[in-house]
């Protein structure tokens, strides 16, 4: 069964950089048959995509976030990170690591439980 | 941006029950439409997938249609299990955009 884990510190100040990792287990993060992603869920709004990457680096993301977003993937720890720069209160959010289907249809699923980060000083 | 508009945003229906959620795309996506079902405190799970694909553990009680910009999402008789946020997902292209959400109430 596939799982994955958000970790991450909970809390950043603003104009700092958030940090996330997602750990993967039951099934390797280099399947050639899928990315794996952020998705982002402010308090009590709808979900938001984040970007995503694939096991040899390729990565893609939302031009909302502008050039704030880095992912990065570690495959010899099964891991994929985020970071967010510049972050500002409109970044509090739960944030969710996802698998992603690959080939063209984009599906998310499974997710991590997913992570609460709050932008405050 | 593809802009994803859900209707109703909330729902209030019982046990047995018949219900129907609405998607509509602002523009074309063909049948890259994916439905999620959330419910407080935990991370969305895919039930439907290419607009009409139930994926695998997914009650059959829960199905897909649509193409172009209208779907649905109906769920042909409500279990108490169901009471959750249903929202649907664009996939056609970059950057990927949710629906708001229809949260689905025990009347």
């Amino acid at each position: 069964q596939l799982q994955l884990q958000e970790s991450g510190p909970g809390l950043v100040k603003p104009s700092e950089t958030l940090s996330l990792t997602c750990t993967v287990s039951g099934g390797s993060i280099s399947s050639g048959s899928y990315y794996w992603g952020w998705i982002r869920q402010p308090p009590g709004k709808g979900l938001e995509w984040v970007g995503s990457i694939y096991y040899s680096g390729s990565t893609y993301s939302n031009p909302s976030l502008k050039s704030r977003v880095t992912i990065s993937v570690d495959t010899s720890k099964n891991q994929f990170s985020l970071k967010l720069s510049s972050v500002t209160a409109a970044d509090t959010a739960v944030y969710y690591c996802a698998r992603q289907e690959y080939s063209s249809l984009n599906w998310f699923d499974p997710w991590g439980q997913g992570t609460l980060v709050t932008v405050s000083s | 941006d593809i802009q994803m508009t859900q209707s109703p945003s909330s729902l209030s229906a019982s046990v047995g029950d018949r219900v129907t959620i609405t998607c509509r795309a602002s523009q074309s996506i063909s049948t890259y439409l994916n439905w999620y079902q959330q419910k407080p405190g935990r991370a969305p799970k895919l039930l439907i997938y290419a607009a009409s694909n139930l994926q695998s553990g997914v009650p059959s009680r829960f199905s897909g249609s649509g193409s172009g910009t209208d779907f649905t999402l109906t769920i042909s008789s409500l279990q108490r299990e169901d009471f959750a946020t249903y929202c649907c997902q664009q996939s056609y292209s970059a950057p990927y955009t949710f629906g708001q959400g229809t949260k689905l109430e025990i009347k």
